[in-house]
């Protein structure tokens, strides 16, 4: 079973550009989470997809969106890029489906590494 | 904001011996689990302690987890070079939907 994939693995723009990343989630999974990593603040949730839904946002500024395609694939896109969103986007997913706060258990891509120069 | 507080943020060991890290987080939980994450890879799933469980095996792993302390350890045994990697406690908060949120991590370096 393939695992999460995640491209392009490394990209570099430059401010007040904008930028898609795309996710390729396990097959069957319909969860999709969307992580941020830095060195500064960790790892912070961006948001989560379930059915092309978006069930759940962090606290991150209207310039991050995503959606989710009706074959769970997701993208997320980034615009008005700024040095600060430099960072490692991670993507995961889940077999969860509904409420299910037992399971738990996130597949994560390999990341997608921008740099905003 | 981060859930989880990890402790140490960085630990050097050598191979052989036991590797303890340690997390503690802020409000109530479903179930806590730990991750690795090799540098600058993505990070996999480790192992899963749900509230009402006070201890949890898997292989060289072992997880304890205190819910009337908010805290919760990571234990590896007989460490390996391969065991270099961090090390991430993750909570689901119970919001209704599947939301984890990620400690500090831990930096473990085993030597040969």
């Amino acid at each position: 079973k393939a695992g999460v994939t995640q491209t392009p693995r490394y990209l570099i723009k430059t401010r007040g550009q904008q930028v898609t990343l795309s996710c390729s989630p396990i097959s069957g999974h319909r969860s999709v989470s969307w992580y941020q990593q830095t060195p500064g603040q960790g790892l912070q949730f961006l948001f989560e997809y379930f059915s092309e839904t978006q069930r759940n946002k962090g606290n991150f500024p209207g310039r991050f969106s995503g959606r989710q395609f009706s074959n769970s694939r997701s993208e997320m896109n980034v615009s008005t890029l700024e040095l600060g969103d430099s960072a490692l986007y991670l993507c995961a997913s889940s077999s969860a489906g509904g409420v299910q706060p037992n399971t738990g258990e996130l597949f994560f891509g390999e990341g997608s590494r921008l740099t905003v120069l | 904001s981060q859930q989880g507080e990890e402790d140490p943020q960085a630990l050097s060991i050598q191979e052989g011996e036991n590797a303890t890290m340690n997390c503690s987080y802020k409000t109530s939980i479903n179930n806590l689990q730990w991750y690795r994450q090799n540098s600058g890879r993505g990070l996999v799933h480790l192992i899963l302690i749900r509230s009402n469980e006070r201890e949890k095996h898997s292989g060289r792993l072992r997880v304890t987890l205190d819910t009337s302390k908010k805290s919760s350890s990571l234990l590896i045994t007989a460490s390996r070079a391969a065991d270099t990697a961090s090390y991430f406690c993750a909570t689901v908060i119970n919001t209704g939907f599947q939301k984890l949120v990620f400690g500090t991590g831990t930096r473990l370096l085993v030597s040969p």
